[in-house]
């Protein structure tokens, strides 16, 4: 079982629908949550992060966190064909020297 | 700032050349990573150095080798490539190790033939 599961898509939503993205992990100690979003033939970009349970609001973005079921989601709301990409969910993993460990990414497409 | 620089952007391998990835941060961080990334495989950590003088392997660290060569700058090298190497490899940083936002490099996209 991967430590970080991820629902690979494509994710397919109209624009100005709410784009739910949902993320498992194994390691029931992590402590730090990441959502980057990754452009095609691009490098990955840092949208959000959250460490406790409950949500984190930013802009047309929400990160869910439930700790107690290994779950962590982002919702895009308003979403935008310039939202359109994909998404890589990151957790501290617990290994040696605490590095993050990446999920394989959901594929987001927002259809005009 | 530039943030995270690689170089080179692409390159072309035979089996059994070898060659150096670049990176560089001019953020002050203290840890820096290599990862590559494969179809529908997310990042994995090949290497990664905690702080200046100091290195450790990740996941998949077997047929590479780096090097801290100071604060700013981390490289990885590819003594005798394998067509399994064939990857887009991004170098990325951050403040601190593990918790700590890292930021990436644009990517270096290998091909070994």
């Amino acid at each position: 079982q991967k430590e970080v599961e991820q629902n690979s898509g494509p994710l397919s939503v109209p624009e100005g629908a709410i784009a739910s993205l949902n993320c498992t992990y194994s390691d029931r100690v992590s402590q730090s949550f990441f959502w980057y979003r990754q452009y095609s033939g691009k490098s990955p970009e840092l949208i959000m992060s959250i460490y406790s349970n409950g949500d984190k609001e930013d802009g047309r973005f929400t990160a869910q966190l439930n700790k107690a079921s290994q779950y962590v989601s982002l919702l895009i709301r308003d979403s935008q064909p310039s939202d359109s990409a994909t998404y890589l969910c990151a957790v501290n993993g617990h290994n040696a020297g605490n590095m993050l460990t990446f999920g394989g990414g959901t594929r987001l497409m927002v259809k005009p | 700032n530039a943030g995270v620089t690689q170089t080179p952007k692409f390159q072309v391998l035979k089996t059994g050349q070898s060659m150096t990835l670049q990176c560089a941060q001019d953020m002050n961080h203290n840890s820096m990573y290599w990862y590559r990334q494969d179809p529908g495989m997310g990042l994995r950590l090949i290497y990664y150095s905690a702080s200046e003088g100091t290195t450790d392997k990740g996941e998949v660290p077997n047929g590479y080798n780096v090097s801290r060569l100071n604060k700013r700058e981390f490289s990885l090298r590819l003594e005798s490539a394998a067509p399994s190497q064939t990857s887009v490899y991004f170098c990325a940083s951050s403040p601190a190790r593990g918790t700590d936002t890292q930021y990436f490099g644009p990517g270096t996209r290998l091909t070994v033939l």
